[in-house]
C-alpha cells in the first residue's frame, strides 16, 4: 500500500542552526510534493511544491530537495528562529485531484 | 490573497444531533473544495472532494449518509455531520482549490473542532 513517512515525531533544533526534516514515500510516483506547516489548532499553510523533475526548490530561508530514485524530500530551514517552531507536513499528489499528507514532524526552535 | 473561512470555528454539540460546517472562499473562487478529518497527531485524512453544481466524492470509508456536503456556489461548500457521536469528535479542516488549479496549492481553511458529547 501506499505509504508517507516523515522522519520523526518531533525534531529539537537549536536557534540558528538548520533544520532538516525527512519525507520517504513508497509505491509511489508523484507528479509533485507538497509542504506545508501547521501551527496548533489551525489548518496548515501551504509554503512549497517541487515537481518530478525539479532537483531543489528554495524560497528565503526555505529550502526543499526531491529525489525520486530515493523517493526522498527533505526540507531545509536555514537561521532557524524560535518562530519556525511548528508541526511540518509533506504531502503528495495520489491523483488528479487528491494529495496524502504525512503525519508531519514537529519542530521546535531552541532559544 | 487566497483565504478560506470556516465557521465556526469549534462546536460543541449532544450526540444525535446535527452540526453543519460552513466553508468560503473569500477572495477567489473554487471549482473545488475538499473536506479532511484530523485526529490528534495524525495526518489530516481526506473525506471527500466536492465539485461545484455536482455531487461529492467520497473516499473509501467514509459514510456519504452521516456526512453531506453541499457545493452549492463557487465560493461555499458545507459539510453537515448527521446524527452526530462522540466518535465524531475531531478536527475538521477545509481546502479549497482556484479554478483551473486542481489539487496543486489546496489553500485551507483555520479548522472546526467538532466536540459530541
Amino acid at each position: 500500500s501506499q505509504k508517507i513517512e516523515q522522519n520523526s515525531e518531533a525534531l529539537n533544533i537549536q536557534e540558528g542552526k538548520t533544520a532538516t526534516l525527512t519525507c520517504n514515500y513508497t509505491n509511489y510516483s508523484p507528479a509533485y510534493l507538497q509542504w506545508y506547516r501547521q501551527d496548533p489548532g489551525r489548518g496548515p499553510v501551504f509554503l512549497l511544491l517541487i515537481r518530478e523533475n525539479e532537483k531543489e526548490k528554495r524560497k528565503e530561508r526555505l529550502k526543499v530537495t526531491f529525489d525520486t530514485t530515493l523517493k526522498q524530500s527533505l526540507f531545509h530551514i536555514t537561521a532557524s528562529q524560535p518562530a519556525d517552531s511548528a508541526t511540518y507536513l509533506c504531502a503528495l499528489d495520489e491523483r488528479d485531484d487528491k494529495i496524502i499528507f504525512g503525519k508531519g514532524t514537529r519542530l521546535h526552535i531552541l532559544p | 490573497g487566497a483565504v478560506v473561512s470556516q465557521h465556526p470555528s469549534w462546536v460543541i454539540c449532544k450526540s444525535g444531533t446535527s452540526v453543519k460546517i460552513e466553508c468560503r472562499s473569500l477572495d477567489f473562487q473554487a471549482t473545488t473544495m475538499f473536506w479532511y478529518r484530523q485526529f490528534p497527531k495524525q495526518s489530516l485524512m481526506l473525506m471527500a472532494t466536492s465539485n461545484e453544481g455536482s455531487k461529492a466524492t467520497y473516499e473509501q470509508g467514509v459514510e456519504k449518509d452521516k456526512f453531506l456536503i453541499n457545493h452549492a456556489s463557487l465560493t461555499l461548500s458545507t459539510l453537515t455531520v448527521t446524527s452526530a457521536h462522540p466518535e465524531d469528535s475531531s478536527f475538521y479542516i477545509c481546502s479549497a482549490s482556484r479554478a483551473g488549479g486542481g489539487s496543486y496549492e489546496q489553500y485551507f481553511g483555520p479548522g472546526t473542532r467538532l466536540t459530541v458529547t
